[in-house]
């Protein structure tokens, strides 16, 4: 079945340092979004990225869509430490059953 | 405006039990979404329910059902228990006719333990 592999599991950065976590799809996605969870929390939407090669940016975060909608990126600039959680990626394949699948997510830890 | 609301929020339950969760979506949205979320297999899409229909469904067995009101607030049972069951069950509401095609809001979730 679709998988969306989601890398790396964890990630300590010192604060200032940027962070980036990579989604890779074995099939084409219709749409990517983009969640932030908290622990102990919700998942919270970030972005829908919907169009091939997009690039989306809000404040310190830049997201990126794939040429062939295979991939996708969040890259945070100069970390702070409330960007504490595990970053999400769920993607619907393209022509599909519209059912989304998740990836396992980035946990980000952020040193002071 | 309120948040999506579940309840109740924790639950422990024996196995071969059965179970029902709410979920209140916010004033206005249609679409609802129920997720499981567990350490060994993350965040799994359950099942969507736009106007009372369930629009699709994921790769879950038949214990897990669903329904939606006409007032949008949702349900969803699982029958049969099984401890693979306990998880962080999480609903999500959106303007859209589907979730997946705008913003989610997620709400606090149900967090079940079976025994």
């Amino acid at each position: 079945g679709q998988q969306v592999m989601q890398i790396p599991q964890y990630q300590h950065v010192q604060e200032g340092e940027d962070f980036t976590t990579y989604c890779n799809s074995s099939t084409t996605l219709s749409n990517i979004q983009w969640y932030k969870q908290r622990p102990g929390g919700h998942p919270v939407f970030l972005i829908q990225l919907v169009k091939s090669g997009e690039v989306k940016k809000q404040k310190r975060l830049t997201f990126q869509f794939g040429e062939a909608k295979k991939n996708s990126s969040l890259h945070i600039t100069a970390t702070q430490t409330t960007d504490v959680g595990t970053y999400f990626c769920a993607g619907v394949i393209s022509g599909g059953s519209y059912i989304p699948t998740f990836g396992r997510g980035t946990s980000l830890i952020v040193h002071p | 405006k309120a948040g999506v609301t579940q309840t109740p929020r924790y639950l422990i339950k024996t196995r071969g039990q059965q179970v029902t969760l709410s979920c209140s979506p916010i004033s206005g949205h249609r679409s609802v979404s129920w997720y499981q979320q567990t350490p060994g297999q993350g965040l799994q899409f359950l099942f969507e329910y736009f106007s009372e229909t369930q629009r699709n469904k994921g790769n879950f067995p038949g214990r897990f059902s669903g329904r939606q009101f006409s007032n949008s607030r949702s349900e969803m049972n699982v029958s049969t228990l099984e401890l693979g069951d306990s998880a962080l069950y999480l609903c999500a509401s959106s303007l859209g006719f589907s979730g997946w095609s705008s913003e989610q809001f997620f709400g606090p979730g149900t967090r079940l333990t079976v025994l």
